[in-house]
């Protein structure tokens, strides 16, 4: 079982809907949750963190951590079209490396 | 803000060639350093990090090196490619070794 998964995808979904992006861990030391955007032939784009169990809001996004059932979620609302990207999940425990997700196509259609 | 440069920004090598990438920080000092590849389609490999100069730790035994000889500055090296070093390679930081932030990235194919 690899330490994060993550549904490959691709997903496709109309402008204006509600997206769901998840992740599943094996690790139960993951401390520090993160949520990276990355266009194509890009670098990575913090998109959003929290610490240990709970939902954060920005924006059109919120993130959802359930350190009891191992899982981790980033809503987008509202979706655009300027969200068709690959989705990164990455986590880490305190004073350890971060881990990475495979990540999720997502494409917006307009 | 802090900002990652890394350059070249795309690079086509024979095998067997050397190779050097950089990465520069600006805007923060002491900062974590790491290096990652992404194959195609596949996530972020840890390949080296860096929790000050000259401190390098390898994730991955193969035949690349890391170097830190400025604080904020980090470089990827290889003696001799293979083909299998293709790849979008990215340096990253973590100031406060919660919040990483990548840079532009290198795309290196090896012919």
């Amino acid at each position: 079982q690899k330490e994060v998964e993550q549904d490959p995808g691709p997903l496709s979904v109309p402008e204006g809907a509600i997206v769901s992006l998840n992740c599943t861990y094996s690790n139960s030391a993951f401390q520090y949750f993160m949520w990276y955007r990355q266009y194509s032939r890009k670098g990575p784009e913090l998109l959003m963190y929290t610490y240990s169990s709970g939902n954060k809001e920005d924006g059109r996004f919120t993130a959802q951590v359930d350190k009891s059932s191992k899982y981790i979620s980033l809503f987008i609302r509202d979706s655009q079209p300027s969200d068709s990207a690959t989705y990164l999940c990455a986590m880490r425990e305190n004073g350890q490396n971060f881990v990475f997700g495979p990540g999720t196509r997502l494409s917006v259609l307009p | 803000s802090q900002t990652i440069h890394q350059w070249p920004a795309t690079l086509v090598q024979p095998v067997g060639s050397p190779l050097s990438l950089e990465c520069t920080v600006e805007g923060t000092s002491n900062p974590n350093l790491y290096w990652y590849r992404q194959a195609a389609g596949r996530g972020l490999q840890l390949l080296f990090y860096s929790v000050g100069i000259g401190q390098i730790s390898s994730e991955v035994p193969q035949n690349l090196s890391a170097s830190r000889p400025q604080d904020r500055q980090f470089i990827l090296s290889s003696k001799k490619l293979l083909l299998s070093d293709s790849g979008f390679y990215l340096c990253a930081q973590a100031k406060a070794g919660y919040e990483q932030y990548f840079g532009p990235g290198t795309r290196l194919t090896v012919t």
